[in-house]
This record gives structure tokens, C-alpha cells and sequence, in this order.
């Protein structure tokens, strides 16, 4: 089955611990990217990545890290999470078919993070 | 910059009632637009899409037509369910590079009363 998969999907921790919001994508996507979901505030991109390597910034990158090591993962790093990054977070991928076409993301489970 | 504004929720309906969301987008050139539906506790699923003005995006009951002119695309269907109980989101492709990157409206949540 094709799917994007999220661990953990729910995660408490208390500020400045790290941690790490893995995702993994099974349909061989170049595109994947992390979304926090805030309630007023729909999605808001944080990173994305066009392939293996190749990774920036979305709108709202600041206190997070990511890598795309292999193509099928790309895992959100929190390397010192503060209260303000308590959301719902969504991994979603992508193929890429040329400039100026659209294509359809595929979006995890989502992964709801609170820290204290 | 781009931005994509919709109906504030929630909206709360009965089974069989004629529903209309709405959504208004501001952009440069020529966006996509799309619908997405979130589940209770799932990520979010592509509804229907239109790519240029006056195509219709159609799925499941649901259609909204990409109105350049009133920069607009509502999202209507005719008789919901209960099983249309979802949290449905707006959103529009600034397909300036081959990775499209997708501006997301502050989503709508919809009820359906049996």
C-alpha cells in the first residue's frame, strides 16, 4: 500500500530535549516536506526537500532541522523544542513532474507534539 | 504575497443540506486551486483541484469552479452526509518550479447532524 509513514504519532517532552519526528514514504517521491498545523493557521510549510541532499526552508523553519540522507525519509529534528512548537506536525511527498505542473501530495498520519 | 482566505467554522449542517464553503485567493500569475479533506485523526487527502480558470474540480459529490474573475473557489455539494464530517482546507500551487509549493487556507471544520 502506498502511504507516507509518521513516528511517533503522539510525543510529550519538556523543553530543550531533542528529539526526532521520522518519516517515511514508500512510492519512491522526490519532493517531501514538514507542515505544523495550528488551529487558525492551516498548514504552514517549515522545510521541504526536492531530493536526496537538496533540502530549504519553508515559511516557518526556525528551531528545526531536517535531512534527506535516503529518498525515502525525511526526518524533523527538534534540537532544543520550546513551548511554542507544540502543534501537529505532517510529513507529506511528492513526484516531481516538470515546471509549472502540480503534484498531488501525499500526506501522514500527522504526529501531535506537545512540550512542556 | 499569496494567500488563500476561507469560511470560518465550524459549520454545522443537516444530513442532506445543500453546503457551500467558501474560499477567495489572492496570487500572482496563475495559481492552481485546490481542495483538501482531513478525517478525524488523519492527514489530509487531495478532494478535487482546477488547474485554470472556469475548470471545475469534481469528487464525491463535491465541485468548486476556479473563478478568475471573482478570484474565487467555492467548494458546494449538494446533499452532505454524515460521513462528510471533516475539517476541509483550500488551497492554491504557486507553480512557478517544478515543486509546487502549496499556500493553505485556515481550514474549515463541517459538521453533519444524522
Amino acid at each position: 500500500e502506498a502511504q507516507v509513514t509518521q513516528n511517533p504519532r503522539y510525543l510529550i517532552t519538556v523543553t530543550g530535549k531533542k528529539l526526532t519526528v521520522t518519516c517515511s514514504q514508500n512510492m519512491n517521491h522526490e519532493y517531501m516536506s514538514w507542515y505544523r498545523q495550528d488551529p487558525g493557521l492551516g498548514l504552514r510549510q517549515i522545510y521541504y526537500s526536492m531530493n536526496v541532499e537538496v533540502t530549504d526552508k519553508g515559511d516557518v523553519p526556525e528551531g528545526y532541522k531536517v535531512s534527506r540522507k535516503e529518498k525515502r525519509n525525511f526526518p524533523l529534528i527538534l534540537e532544543s523544542p520550546s513551548p511554542n512548537q507544540t502543534s501537529l506536525y505532517f510529513c507529506a511527498s511528492s513526484t516531481l513532474q516538470g515546471r509549472g505542473s502540480y503534484n498531488e501530495q501525499f500526506f501522514g498520519p500527522g504526529t501531535r507534539l506537545t512540550v512542556l | 504575497g499569496n494567500s488563500v482566505t476561507q469560511m470560518e467554522g465550524p459549520v454545522t449542517l443537516s444530513e442532506e443540506a445543500f453546503l457551500t464553503i467558501n474560499c477567495t485567493y489572492t496570487a500572482t500569475g496563475y495559481p492552481s486551486l485546490f481542495w483538501y479533506v482531513q478525517y478525524p485523526g488523519e492527514g489530509l487527502q487531495l478532494l478535487l483541484k482546477a488547474t485554470k480558470a472556469d475548470d471545475k474540480g469534481s469528487n464525491k459529490g463535491f465541485e468548486a469552479t476556479y473563478r478568475k474573475e471573482t478570484t474565487s473557489f467555492h467548494l458546494e455539494k449538494g446533499s452532505v452526509q454524515v460521513s462528510d464530517s471533516a475539517v476541509y482546507f483550500c488551497a492554491l500551487s504557486e507553480s512557478y518550479s517544478s515543486a509546487s509549493k502549496i499556500i493553505f487556507g485556515s481550514g474549515t471544520r463541517l459538521s453533519i447532524r444524522p
